[in-house]
């Protein structure tokens, strides 16, 4: 099955320190990979999506000069939080869509737990 | 825009049948997702409905009708560890064929 790895799965940082996270697809091609956060008990909420070779299209209220994406392969994109403060802590995770797979099916990754200090 | 209603929590005992209702709005409808997310985990993908009736796979299965805009997830010989957040998550054109999550439900399964 596809399967999609985050790296870290958990990190803490002192406020005012960047944050890089990477999502990897490992066995297959995503063209499309999407950035989520999520609270504790409540639904997921999309950040932004990232399309290989070009910008990442963000949603509305989510900064993208704090939330840096970056799609720079096939198989990778990554998230910085920069500047980061006690209010971005949050479970964030990244999904991804596969080539040739169905519009409505994303894999996810485990998830990165951030907790700024 | 759009929106989705879920419960946002179910209980029921070991080896019960469980259903998880769901009701969107949306312009464009595409197809109907459900998603199972255990805590602290990510969400894996359970089913994936786009014409009407009903899908099984295994002990879940999931409806859709899409003249009333509504689905849902049912879940068969309940098991604790099915105890997890399901969210139901709809895909049109209106939202770019990216799935909009609703708040999920939580269910708790007892023995």
């Amino acid at each position: 099955g596809a399967v999609v790895s985050q790296h870290p799965s958990w990190v803490i940082c002192k406020s005012g320190t960047s944050v890089k996270i990477e999502c990897r697809s490992l066995d297959f091609q995503a063209t499309t990979m999407f950035w989520y956060r999520q609270f504790p008990k409540k639904s997921l909420m999309l950040m932004a999506t990232s399309n290989e070779g070009s910008k990442a299209t963000y949603e509305q209220g989510v900064e993208k000069d704090k939330f840096l994406i970056n799609h720079a392969s096939l198989t990778l994109s990554t998230l910085t939080v920069t500047s980061a403060h006690p209010e971005d802590s949050s479970f964030y995770i990244c999904s991804a869509r596969a080539s040739s797979g169905r519009a409505e099916e994303q894999y996810f990754g485990p998830g990165t737990r951030l907790t700024v200090t | 825009g759009q929106s989705l209603e879920q419960p946002s929590e179910v209980t029921a005992v070991e080896g019960a049948i469980v259903q998880i209702n769901c009701t969107y709005q949306t312009s464009g409808f595409y197809g109907l997702s459900w998603y199972q997310q255990h805590d602290g985990g990510a969400p894996t993908f359970l089913s994936y409905n786009a014409l009407d009736g009903l899908e099984e796979t295994g002990r879940f299965s999931s409806f859709l009708s899409r003249s009333d805009s509504y689905g849902y997830l049912l879940l068969q010989e309940l098991q604790m560890k099915d105890s997890a957040s399901y969210f139901c998550a709809v895909t049109s054109s209106g939202g770019s064929y990216i799935p909009t999550f609703g708040r999920g439900t939580s269910l708790i399964v007892h023995p």
